[in-house]
């Protein structure tokens, strides 16, 4: 079973603009969220993480909301560079080692 | 200061053949994942051990598939009478304990089963 969606595999930005990728989630018992980073033939590289006592959290460029009544959570990225083509995982768990990934949506920054 | 080193990158198996990955975690980590990714589907957990642990093996198909992780040496993960739907990505990730704010994953082995 599927218990976190990402509904987009692809998105494609213009340099300089913003990326907003979205990811859903059905297990009300998540508590921590996270986004990944992957290039091709590289592992998944951590990003960035919210917990739920938390509706917003930002590190840099990146920024990473959570809707918990709606259990859905969004990654921003302003302004999004060419560096940041990319597949990104969305990843929920509910104790301290285990978590459920997304598909994954694939990032095209345009120059 | 290595990260999490994983062997081979890439491995090619026949119907029948075991396959055996390996898995070394970052300096001072002694907590160790392994994720499967097949294709167009995202990570999912498959083990999560300690040093001559299982801790969680939920994730794990019942027949086929094992892990270690021995008190010397890396953290295997074995395949036995592979089939052609094991072939994937395999993910090592390792942490000090727990995947707050979130564990270091290694490069990938990529199985190929012919």
């Amino acid at each position: 079973d599927q218990q976190v969606k990402q509904n987009s595999p692809s998105l494609s930005v213009q340099e300089g603009r913003i990326s907003i990728l979205n990811c859903d989630y059905t297990n009300s018992m998540f508590d921590y969220f996270l986004w990944y980073k992957k290039y091709p033939a590289e592992g998944p590289t951590f990003l960035i993480s919210i917990s739920s006592i938390k509706d917003k959290n930002e590190d840099g460029r990146f920024t990473v909301f959570l809707n918990k009544s709606a259990k859905h959570l969004s990654l921003h990225i302003v302004p999004s560079q060419p560096g940041d083509s990319a597949v990104y995982f969305c990843a929920s768990g509910s104790n301290d080692y285990k978590l459920s990934f997304g598909a994954g949506t694939t990032v095209t920054v345009r120059a | 200061n290595a990260g999490v080193m994983q062997n081979p990158r890439h491995l090619v198996r026949r119907r029948g053949q075991e396959a055996r990955l390996r898995c070394s975690p970052m300096k001072g980590h002694s907590h160790v994942y392994w994720y499967r990714q097949l294709p167009e589907e995202g990570l999912k957990f498959m083990v999560y051990l300690q040093k001559e642990n299982i801790i969680d093996e939920s994730g794990m198909p019942k027949e086929r598939f094992s892990a270690e992780f021995p008190k010397e040496g890396p953290s295997i993960l074995r395949i036995q009478q592979v089939v052609r739907g094991d072939s994937a990505a395999y993910f090592c990730a390792s942490s000090p304990g727990g995947t707050r704010p979130g564990y270091t994953f290694g490069s990938g082995t990529r199985l190929t089963v012919v």
